[in-house]
């Protein structure tokens, strides 16, 4: 079957750096969506990558290595409104997007 | 209004009544999207229209009935729920119906089953 997995729930400091994994195991790969998605709001896209490699928006980072199934989102200079939780997807071989449940993200002063 | 919107907000509902929910989106997009949210659970698509044709049902209990008037409007009308039913519901539209577009998300509906 498919599956995608991250971690339930992170917790990082205000002003630290956070690294949030995501592996997955998919009929083939189209692509891999980052989004965002505070408590009681709709998720909201924050990257997307096909290709191997760092792409780097801001305080930002989405890192894909396709090869061994696994991408992260870095997330630096932490802020309290960053505590939201963070959803990877992935695109497989017939054009279906796949989700994983989520990672919950909590900043501490 | 921007964006992709939706109401109700919040919504609670016996199992033998009959609700609907409605979603728009004022970004000129061609397809939309309703998908089901649950604690802790991945998100679930429930069904796709692509230009107001649905394309995509996965296997939804019939309960569940979509209504897709115009690109820019959708319906989900409910009846007979179950208390599992409970959930947040998305609505999402996006420029084409391709997985590998962005998606825009309204900020849904939280529907409660009793």
């Amino acid at each position: 079957g498919q599956n995608i997995d991250q971690p339930t729930e992170m917790t990082a400091t205000e002003g630290a750096i956070v690294q949030i994994n995501c592996t997955y195991q998919t009929s083939g790969f189209n692509g891999l969506f980052w989004y965002q998605q505070h408590a009681g709001e709709a998720p909201t896209f924050l990257s997307y990558n096909v290709l191997d490699g760092l792409e780097e928006k801001g305080r930002f980072s989405s890192f894909l290595s396709r090869s061994k199934g696994y991408s992260y989102l870095l997330l630096k200079e932490l802020q309290m409104k960053d505590s939201a939780s963070y959803l990877c997807a992935v695109v497989d071989s017939n054009y279906q997007l796949i989700w994983g449940a989520g990672t919950k993200l909590i900043i501490k002063p | 209004e921007t964006g992709v919107t939706q109401t109700p907000r919040h919504l609670v509902m016996g199992m033998t009544n009959k609700k609907s929910l409605k979603c728009e989106q004022h970004l000129g997009h061609n397809a939309m999207y309703w998908y089901k949210q649950s604690a802790k659970k991945p998100l679930e698509l429930m069904f796709v229209y692509s230009l107001e044709e649905r394309v995509e049902n996965n296997s939804v209990p019939s309960r569940f009935s979509p209504e897709c008037p115009n690109s820019s409007h959708l319906f989900l009308h409910l009846h007979t729920l179950q208390p599992e039913d409970s959930a947040l519901y998305l609505c999402a539209s996006s420029q084409v119906s391709q997985p590998t577009y962005e998606q825009y998300f309204g900020p849904g509906t939280r529907l409660t089953v009793t």
